[in-house]
């Protein structure tokens, strides 16, 4: 079946640090790639997608590029900021899994100012 | 545009208790999905409709669960009679069937049993 690992958190970076968050994925089609965040007490919003092989996903100075050879949709920003801080899921979407979304188990980031 | 709507936003009852949560999802999306989050189980899928109807709610977790879509506009989320492990944060999100089928999420429910 289908399923996402997620880096482990909690995460805490300084102000202007960067940030990778790494999430690695296993389906049995051809999967879309999500990556959603979640701030305190919200629900989850979607923060970028990819659908299809070396597609880049990006929004709000993040971006994740979907890497079918090494089966991985890794999160990045080149300096985050405290307003960054919130639980990040990988997540993905498959024909086998008839299109429900699989999560990951997310990862709790901290930014310090 | 109006995003996924859920209510109420809070909740507290006494164990034994009915609660109904409620759900309106994003005007012309076909699907829509009850989740449940804690800190124990993470996010959980429990019951997913198509075109109002209930496909896959094999998360329910047990009798005391359930959920309606009685039209395209609105889904209840049932639990009757409510124990403190029910306690959780409850979120609906719904989608349209096609594209790369994000789904989009309310705020939530915060369900807390005593």
């Amino acid at each position: 079946g289908d399923s996402v690992t997620q880096m482990e958190g909690p995460v805490t970076l300084s102000e202007e640090a960067f940030l990778t968050i790494n999430c690695t994925y296993t389906a049995t089609g051809y999967p879309s790639l999500f990556w959603y965040v979640q701030y305190p007490g919200e629900g989850l919003q979607l923060l970028l997608k990819a659908t299809k092989a070396d597609d880049k996903g990006s929004n709000k100075g993040f971006e994740a590029t979907y890497r079918k050879e090494t089966t991985s949709f890794h999160l990045e920003k080149g300096s985050v900021q405290v307003s960054d801080s919130a639980v990040y899921f990988c997540a993905l979407s498959d024909e086998g899994s008839a299109r429900q979304l699989t999560f990951g188990s997310g990862t709790q980031l901290t930014v310090l100012p | 545009d109006a995003g996924v709507i859920q209510s109420p936003r809070h909740e507290v009852t006494e164990m034994g208790q009915e609660v109904t949560l409620r759900c309106k999802p994003i005007s012309g999306h076909n699907s829509l999905f009850w989740y449940r989050q804690t800190m124990m189980r993470g996010l959980e899928l429990l019951i997913y409709f198509n075109n109002n109807v209930p496909i896959d709610d094999s998360g329910m977790p047990e009798d005391r669960f359930s959920a309606k879509m009685p039209n395209a506009s609105f889904s209840t989320l049932k639990i009757q009679p409510s124990e403190p492990r029910d306690s959780a944060v409850y979120f609906c999100a719904s989608r349209t069937n096609g594209g790369s089928y994000e789904q989009y999420f309310g705020p939530g429910t915060r369900l807390t049993v005593t």
